[in-house]
């Protein structure tokens, strides 16, 4: 089945640890993003990458690294300056990042904090 | 800035009853929209979404929406609901960039 696969389904992060969130797509598609969910405030996007090897920040990039080293992989890093990154991430994909492609999004992970 | 807003952040309905969720956008060129659905334990999905052309657009499950530019709206709608219609449901608009911008959410709760 095609589709996008987030691990692991939960995370615990310990104080000025860095974790690392997986996201893998089978789709072929070129763009794939990272958006944070919260309570109240709906999906908003950390990182995009629109080709393998290039991505650019999103609204909420602080405190949050990326790579995009192969087409079906975009993992994303929390690292110890994200100071409230308790949520849920969710990953998602697009043929290409042109306006209108509609995203399919994976399972989500939930990151909480120790 | 650009922004989506869902009025309404909690419904509760009865099976059968009539549901209409508000969306509203702000931004004045040329927009591409989407309604979003995420139930209980699954992946958020695509319910309907709208290009051009006819302003009404229909989706999966019994879901309409209908795109009204004067009022920068783009609600969603179904005549009759069913438990399985328990979701949040999320608006976002797509502009002349990469980039999607979500609404707040609704949560809908539909009593059996």
């Amino acid at each position: 089945d095609g589709g996008i696969t987030q691990s692991p389904k939960y995370l615990f992060r310990k104080e000025g640890q860095n974790v690392t969130l997986s996201c893998e797509q089978n789709l072929n598609h070129d763009a794939m993003y990272w958006y944070r969910q919260d309570p109240g405030q709906g999906l908003r996007l950390i990182y995009y990458s629109q080709i393998v090897n290039d991505f650019q920040k999103g609204d909420i990039a602080e405190g949050y690294s990326v790579s995009r080293e192969k087409k079906e992989s975009f993992p994303l890093t929390v690292t110890s300056a994200q100071k409230n990154p308790t949520a849920f991430y969710l990953c998602a994909s697009s043929i290409s990042a042109v306006s209108g492609e509609t995203q399919y999004f994976g399972p989500g992970t939930r990151l909480l904090v120790l | 800035a650009q922004s989506v807003s869902q009025h309404n952040h909690h419904v509760i309905l009865s099976e059968a009853a009539s549901l209409e969720l508000g969306c509203n956008y702000s931004y004045g060129g040329t927009v591409n929209l989407f309604w979003y659905v995420q139930y209980p334990g699954q992946h958020l999905q695509l319910l309907l979404k709208y290009f051009s052309g006819d302003p009404l657009v229909k989706g999966i499950k019994g879901f309409e929406a209908e795109f009204i530019k004067s009022k920068f709206s783009f609600n969603l709608r179904k005549p009759s609901v069913q438990w399985s219609d328990t979701a949040e449901y999320f608006c976002a608009v797509s502009t002349g960039t990469y980039k999607y911008i979500f609404g707040t959410g609704t949560r809908l709760k539909v009593l059996a």
